[in-house]
């Protein structure tokens, strides 16, 4: 499979906490995306780094990017009840083409 | 910003028949449009890459004579089921690239139910 990975699956935090997601990549990138998606609805964009970029903040979230060892991380700080969903990273390539990754199902208990 | 309508949201369907579904930029043109698929509790897998004025290109497994695509303007792309199976029962999202600033935008998803 194409596909990244993604850990952990599964996150379970309390409100107030902060979720870190980490997400693997199979080949060579312009920029990783990630993603949120509700229950059985569309995506929603979050952030996007380049690949020439290590950091990128937005909000509470926090991306970083490691193009060597072709990973990225999502930090959401703060976490709050509304923030459970699934979230998904995605390679991109400059022409627009995503790989995703499978996903981290977040949940945050008020 | 710039939207993208996916219509129907959701369809059901009896085996064998076909199903259209429309991709659509409302404020701006889009030369490139990708096709995703989802299944209950997996991620997005791309189907279809589709470009303005041309064949749409298909990624390994996907077969073209079943999942027929025509991207026919700057602000349309179509994807047709054909002969739809229960197991083609999934989510299918497009996505589409401005021509101008080269920003992806996702519609909201077209969920296809095949009885």
């Amino acid at each position: 499979s194409q596909q990244g990975e993604e850990d952990p699956q599964a996150l379970s935090i309390q409100e107030g906490e902060n979720a870190t997601m980490n997400c693997s990549y199979k080949t060579s990138i312009n920029n990783l995306q990630w993603y949120r998606q509700n229950s059985g609805r569309g995506l929603v964009h979050l952030i996007l780094i380049r690949s020439n970029e290590r950091e990128k903040h937005s909000g509470r979230l926090r991306v970083t990017l490691d193009t060597s060892k072709k990973s990225s991380s999502l930090l959401i700080t703060a976490s709050r009840a509304a923030d459970t969903a699934s979230y998904f990273c995605a390679s991109g390539t400059s022409y627009g083409k995503l790989t995703f990754g499978q996903g981290t199902i977040l949940t945050v208990h008020p | 910003g710039a939207v993208v309508s996916q219509h129907p949201s959701w369809v059901i369907c009896k085996s064998g028949t076909s199903v259209k579904i429309e991709c659509r930029s409302l404020d701006f043109q889009a030369t490139t449009m990708f096709w995703y698929r989802q299944f209950p509790k997996q991620s997005l897998m791309l189907m279809a890459t589709s470009n303005e004025g041309s064949k749409a290109t298909y990624e390994q497994g996907v077969e073209k004579d079943k999942f027929l695509i025509n991207h026919a303007s700057l602000t349309l792309s179509t994807l047709t089921v054909t002969s739809a199976h229960p197991e083609d029962s999934s989510f299918y999202i497009c996505s589409a690239r401005s021509r101008f600033s080269g920003e992806l935008f996702f519609g909201e998803g077209s969920r296809l139910t095949v009885l």
